[in-house]
């Protein structure tokens, strides 16, 4: 069956780091998405992608970049981790056609930044 | 702007009992609208989604929402809630058409007594 996963599922790091967290789809959808998920504020869209080569910000793209090299991944980089990047981060895809497509969401990364 | 509004934060019900979760919508055009569920420590699970047409909408789970342009709501409905459906649920509006990209509410989290 095709799946969305992320990896690592928890993650501590420590305030100046580079951290790196994965996501890899079998979907074959071109887009993908990245999230963060906060107390008070529900989902709020980091960076996404339509295809290979692409990639667009979102409303909290600050201190966050993303590469898409291939169509099953879209790794999110923090890129000197800040206390304020602590949260739980979602990546989904949908796939491309001429209405909204259904996202699938990933289960989740923990991420904790001391 | 398009925006999402979950006007409940917390709402608990007993097992047994019918369940409506408010969710209002801000947006100009036809709206694309979804409601997801998150379990504890899970990623989202779409419910159900409204693109046109009938106005009602049948779930998994037993889920129903219902599209009311007049009062710019999709409230999410189940006449008979289980313990199992104690979750944090989501409402959100596609953004612009041909974006793929959704605009989520914060989330009201369901609590079930036994």
């Amino acid at each position: 069956d095709a799946e969305i996963t992320q990896s690592p599922r928890h993650k501590i790091t420590e305030t100046g780091r580079q951290v790196t967290l994965a996501c890899h789809q079998t979907w074959n959808h071109n887009n993908m998405f990245w999230y963060r998920q906060d107390l008070g504020h529900g989902l709020r869209l980091i960076h996404y992608s339509y295809g290979v080569q692409d990639t667009n910000k979102g409303e909290v793209s600050d201190g966050y970049s993303v590469s898409r090299s291939n169509t099953e991944d879209l790794p999110l980089t923090l890129e000197s981790a800040a206390s304020s990047q602590t949260s739980v981060y979602f990546c989904a895809s949908s796939e491309s056609g001429t209405t909204q497509e259904t996202q699938y969401f990933g289960p989740g990364t923990r991420l904790l930044v001391l | 702007a398009q925006s999402v509004t979950q006007p409940d934060i917390h709402i608990t019900v007993s097992e047994g009992a019918s369940l409506e979760l408010r969710c209002n919508y801000s947006y100009g055009a036809t709206p694309y609208l979804f409601w997801y569920v998150q379990s504890p420590g899970q990623g989202l699970q779409l419910l159900l989604k409204y693109f046109s047409g009938d106005t009602l909408v049948q779930g998994i789970k037993g889920f129903e929402a219902e599209f009311k342009r007049s009062q710019s709501s999709f409230n999410l409905r189940k006449p008979s809630v289980h313990w199992s459906d104690a979750a944090e649920y989501f409402c959100a509006v596609g953004a612009d058409s041909g974006t793929y990209k959704y605009i989520f509410g914060t989330g009201t989290r369901l609590k079930v007594l036994a």
